[in-house]
Formats: C-alpha cells, structure tokens, sequence
C-alpha cells in the first residue's frame, strides 16, 4: 500500500540557517511526488513536483527537492530560510489513479 | 490560477444537525476531492468524485456522504453531525491523468472550513 512518512513532527530553525525536511515513501511503481506547504488557517500550496526525469527538482519560494530512488526519499530543502517559511508541510505521493496520500506534516517553526 | 472555493471558513453546528459543506472550482477539473485535517493524522480522504455524479469512497467514509450534480461543485453532507466530526475540512480539484502520464497533475487546495460540532 501507498505511505509516506514524516519523521520530524516539528522542526526549529534559526533565520538565515539551511533548513531539510525528510520525507519517505513507500509505493510500487514510479511514485509522482509533491511536497505542499500550509500556512496557519490556509489551505495547502503546491511548492514542487516530480514525476520523472532529473531527481532534483525546482519548487516555488526557493525550495527544491531530491528524489532518491534508492533511499525511497524526497526530501525538501532550501538554502535560507526566512520568518515567512514558518509554516506547516506536507509530502505526498500520488498514485495512477490520482488519489494522493499525504504524510502527517512537519511544522517549521523559524527563530529571528 | 485554479481558484478552489469554500463556501465558509467557519462553521458551527449542533449535535444531530444536517450540515453541508459547498466547494466550487473554477478551472473545469475533473477530479474533486474532500478531506479531513485533523493534528497529527494528516490529511484523510473522505470521499473523491472524478466525474459528474460519480463518488468513490476514500479512507474514512462513514457519516459523510457527498454530491457532485455540476463538474464544478462537490459537496460534503455530514447525515447527523457528531463531535467527533469536528475538524478542518479541505476541498481540492485536479485535472485527470494526462494520456501517456499518470498522476501528473496536482491537486489544487481550498483555504478549509472549520467546522465545529457542539
């Protein structure tokens, strides 16, 4: 069956740090994957997407994720963080029929 | 942009009450779908629908049913409400799986109901 998982509850930051969000899968065939942010009382925004090619993929905001086969990972990343990235996120991966199955999130808190 | 729509971000309703949750799209999707967002648990399909008057059941059914009589309104019915269906409630759309593709497209979120049972 199709899983994600989100080993970090909750991480903190300092302003200006790096910041990695983990995210493991578990599916059969060639996952699409996507990782989502939702800020406090919104919805959830699409940041980036994968569904094949080059592993390593460009997202909005200045994210990026890697995609790797091997560790069944897809793990979110960004290079500084800033007080406006505080916020919950979600990875999910999708199967052929469309449905997604999301993790259980990871809230960011940012520190000045 | 997709433009996902809920018809309240809050709601309060009592015990045994009918309540329905309205979502509407703009972007003429195929797939609509209905979540409950509750602390740690994530997000949990309660029912999807990919076609006009076609549902399909997610994870957590029971006491939600669902319409879907126009492609770009999909409605949530909690039959007799209870506490325990107290939660955040997302609505989302997407596209069908582009030929040659699978699950290509993302899905596009509301901004959620809150809905509260007394």
């Amino acid at each position: 069956a199709q899983s994600v998982t989100q080993p970090d509850i909750h991480i903190t930051v300092s302003e200006g740090a790096s910041l990695e969000l983990r995210c493991n899968y578990s599916y059969g065939a060639t996952p699409y994957l996507f990782w989502y942010v939702q800020s406090p009382g919104q919805g959830l925004q699409l940041l980036l997407k994968y569904f094949s090619g080059d592993t390593l993929v460009q997202g909005i905001k200045g994210f990026e994720a890697e995609f790797k086969r091997s560790q069944s990972s897809f793990n979110l990343r960004k290079p500084s963080v800033h007080w406006s990235d505080a916020a919950e996120y979600f990875c999910a991966v999708a199967d052929t029929g469309n449905q997604f199955y999301f993790g259980t999130g990871t809230s960011l808190t940012v520190i000045p | 942009d997709v433009k996902v729509t809920q018809s309240s971000r809050y709601l309060v309703k009592r015990t045994g009450e009918k309540v329905f949750l309205e979502c509407v799209q703009d972007m003429d999707h195929e797939n609509m779908f209905w979540y409950r967002q509750d602390p740690g648990l994530g997000l949990r399909l309660i029912y999807f629908s990919y076609d006009v008057k076609m549902k399909e059941k997610g994870d957590i059914p029971e006491g939600y049913s669902v319409s879907r009589e126009k492609k770009e309104r999909f409605s949530l019915i909690l039959e007799s409400a209870s506490t325990n269906q107290t939660s955040m409630y997302l609505c989302a759309s997407s596209l069908l799986p582009g030929q040659g593709s699978y699950s290509n497209q993302p899905q596009h979120f509301g901004d959620g109901t809150r809905l509260s049972i007394l």
